[in-house]
């Protein structure tokens, strides 16, 4: 079967950098993303993870270890709109679907 | 151009009645997905479809079932809607460019009472 595990919260103040990891458990594996989702609406993407190494953009970055099963997201310079829930996902059946993290709850205070 | 939409964004059932949820892409993407989202629970894949006239079982079907009569519509169905189904709704599309980039509607609330 299928497995992601992440933290269920983070806390950090404006400015900080946080780190969210995700490890995954999969058959067969064809790539790690994130999802950012605010309170009430809709996932949004964020990065894509296919090969082991870092990906940047702008004040985020996504990490991914094929041979640890591990990957993270860094947030740099964290915002207040930056509270968020943070969703790592990985494509299963073939590719053509996503199983999803259960979320972790990141809050950003002053 | 609207991206993914949704229709209704609200909705309150009882026990036993039968709906269906309306989703709708203007990017032309050949893959696309429902989901549920419940509290702690993070995004379930319910049924999804890699084209028109296609559909596969998710993490979580029974109780749903789906259409995909055209390419740009995904019809998501309770025939006899229990509580356990209230959850927030969402739809997603995504296109075959190598991105994994899912495109997310703005979700459909659904009470069933």
């Amino acid at each position: 079967g299928q497995s992601l595990e992440q933290p269920s919260e983070v806390t950090a103040v404006e400015g900080a950098i946080v780190q969210i990891n995700c490890t995954y458990q999969t058959s067969g594996f064809y790539g790690l993303s994130w999802y950012q989702q605010h309170d009430g609406g809709a996932p949004t993407f964020l990065s894509y993870n296919a090969l082991d190494g870092l990906e940047e953009t702008g004040r985020f970055s996504s990490f991914l270890s094929r041979s640890d099963s591990y990957g993270y997201l860094l947030l740099q310079e964290l915002q207040m709109k930056d509270s968020a829930s943070y969703f790592c996902a990985v494509a299963y059946q073939a590719g053509t679907a996503l199983i999803f993290g259960k979320g972790t709850t990141l809050s950003v205070s002053s | 151009n609207a991206g993914v939409t949704q229709t209704p964004k609200f909705r309150v059932l009882k026990t036993g009645q039968s709906m269906t949820l309306l989703c709708a892409q203007d990017m032309n993407h050949e893959y696309m997905y429902w989901y549920r989202q419940d509290p702690g629970m993070g995004l379930r894949l319910i049924h999804y479809s890699v084209g028109e006239g296609t559909t596969a079982k998710g993490e979580v079907p029974d109780g749903y079932n789906v259409s995909r009569l055209k390419k740009q519509n995904f019809l998501l169905g309770l025939e006899s809607a229990a509580p356990s189904q209230t959850s927030v709704y969402f739809c997603a599309s995504r296109a075959t460019d190598g991105t994994d980039t899912q495109y997310f509607g703005p979700g459909t609330r659904l009470t069933v009472l």
